[in-house]
């Protein structure tokens, strides 16, 4: 089946720019998602890409998409500690009815 | 405008039991799909339903249904629970499910824990 990889931890300083990245394997995949988690929360979307499009911006994040290498990335800028949480990336394709998502990533920020 | 309300937000069962989690889509939403959330297997999809049909399953056992209603509410129920059953159940809802045409970003509710004792 379809599979999206995430890495499981990331520390950062706060001020610092956080850069969470996900591979996913579905060349079909229509739409990419970022969404965060906070403890005992649902999934709060954060932000999404078409993907015929390189690089979306949306006040402190960015998402970067690399098609050919079906490479993702979401760049916080100044990264404050309200942004520790989990992230997840999460993809869809045309026919799918359904989400695939990664294991999320724990963003963690230091003072 | 209302989120996505799911209830009850926490309970606990033993096996064997069974146990029905409902949620309300957000107004106007006619698509209600069901993830579950474990340390181990990550979030799952379980079901998608439209307009009182299921449209799409995952892989999960046939203990694992659910039914929506003419309002878009929907319940999914979990007969012969398991220990492995302890997870977070996570509804969402969208105008005309996930796939379709445009983004059609899903909403997600707040889940609903079951521990399974």
């Amino acid at each position: 089946g379809e599979d999206v990889e995430q890495s499981l931890f990331l520390s950062v300083r706060e001020g610092d720019s956080s850069v969470i990245n996900c591979t996913y394997t579905d060349s079909s995949s229509t739409y990419l998602y970022w969404y965060k988690q906070e403890p005992g929360a649902g999934l709060q979307l954060l932000t999404y890409i078409f993907s015929n499009m390189d690089m979306k911006q949306d006040q402190r994040l960015t998402v970067l998409l690399n098609k050919k290498d079906k490479h993702l990335s979401l760049r916080i800028a100044d990264t404050q500690t309200g942004d520790s949480a989990i992230y997840f990336c999460a993809e869809v394709s045309g026919s799918a009815r359904q989400l695939t998502f990664g294991s999320g990533t724990q963003l963690t920020v230091l003072p | 405008k209302a989120g996505v309300t799911q209830t009850p937000r926490y309970l606990i069962k033993t096996r064997g039991q069974q146990v029905t989690l409902s949620c309300s889509p957000i107004s106007g939403h006619r698509s209600v799909s069901w993830y579950q959330q474990t340390p181990g297997q990550g979030l799952q999809f379980l079901f998608e339903y439209f307009s009182e049909t299921q449209r799409n399953k995952g892989n999960f056992p046939g203990r694992f249904s659910g039914r929506q209603f003419s309002n878009s509410r929907s319940e999914m129920n979990v007969s012969t629970l398991e220990l492995g059953d302890s997870a977070l159940y996570l509804c969402a809802s969208t105008p005309t499910g996930t796939g379709e045409s445009g983004a059609n970003v899903l909403t997600f509710g707040a889940g609903s824990r079951l521990t399974v004792l």
